[in-house]
């Protein structure tokens, strides 16, 4: 069945980056889109961007671009999401999934920013 | 696209029809899903492409609308359908509603 299993919580400074991944079997890695989507406390969800495996090609909403950098490792079937110039409006749970309308998620990773 | 679900909050008995509404500010061409959220879980797909129920949920859940306006429907509440619903569209970019949180009076 297919599985995304997540990293850990994260702790990190701001103006620090913290990169996150998510590792996924029960499928071909490749073939399909890996999307990320950020949800604040208690709020609401937000697409962040997507990546495709096989060509490394990335679409990205146009609040994140310069924020977020996706990249994928093939050869263990991971996806990666680095967060840069962390500030406490990056304190969050960030989730990856599948290709839209995304059936399939992580369990998702907490990111606190604090000094 | 902008996605408006009203309400914020409902509250119903079990066993209660329950709607739940999710508008867009454009048209979405019935590219819409539904999703339910539990408390520390990550979201469940519901609903895809407005109508179509994701294998595994169970038949009360349904979904309808078309242009800019579509609802998610729950035939009889339970009381383990306590959670928040977003609606999501995905024909123009991807967003998602801001929620209605659903409890049991």
């Amino acid at each position: 069945q297919v599985k995304l299993l997540q990293s850990g919580a994260a702790l990190v400074k701001p103006g620090a980056s913290v990169k996150m991944s998510c590792k996924a079997s029960g499928y071909t890695f490749t073939d399909y889109w890996v999307s990320w989507v950020k949800q604040s406390h208690g709020k609401s969800l937000e697409w962040i961007g997507e990546i495709y495996p096989n060509s490394g090609a990335t679409n990205f909403n146009e609040k994140f671009k310069g924020k977020a950098t996706l990249t994928v490792d093939k050869s263990t079937s991971t996806a990666y999401m680095e967060l840069s110039r962390l500030t406490s409006e990056d304190s969050a749970i960030y989730y990856c999934t599948d290709t839209t309308p995304f059936a399939y998620w992580g369990q998702g990773t907490l990111v606190t920013v604090s000094s | 696209i902008q996605l408006t679900q009203s309400p914020s909050l409902l509250s119903a008995s079990v066993g209660d029809r329950v709607t739940l509404s999710c508008k867009g500010s454009q048209n979405i061409n019935n590219y819409l899903a539904w999703y339910q959220q539990k408390l520390g879980e990550a979201p469940k797909l519901l609903i895809y492409n407005t109508n179509s129920l994701q294998t595994g949920i169970p038949s009360r859940f349904s979904g309808s609308g078309s242009g800019t306006d579509y609802t998610l429907t729950i035939s009889s509440l339970q009381p383990e359908d306590v959670a928040t619903y977003f609606c999501y569209q995905y024909n123009n970019g991807f967003t998602f509603g801001s929620g209605t949180k659903l409890e049991i009076k």
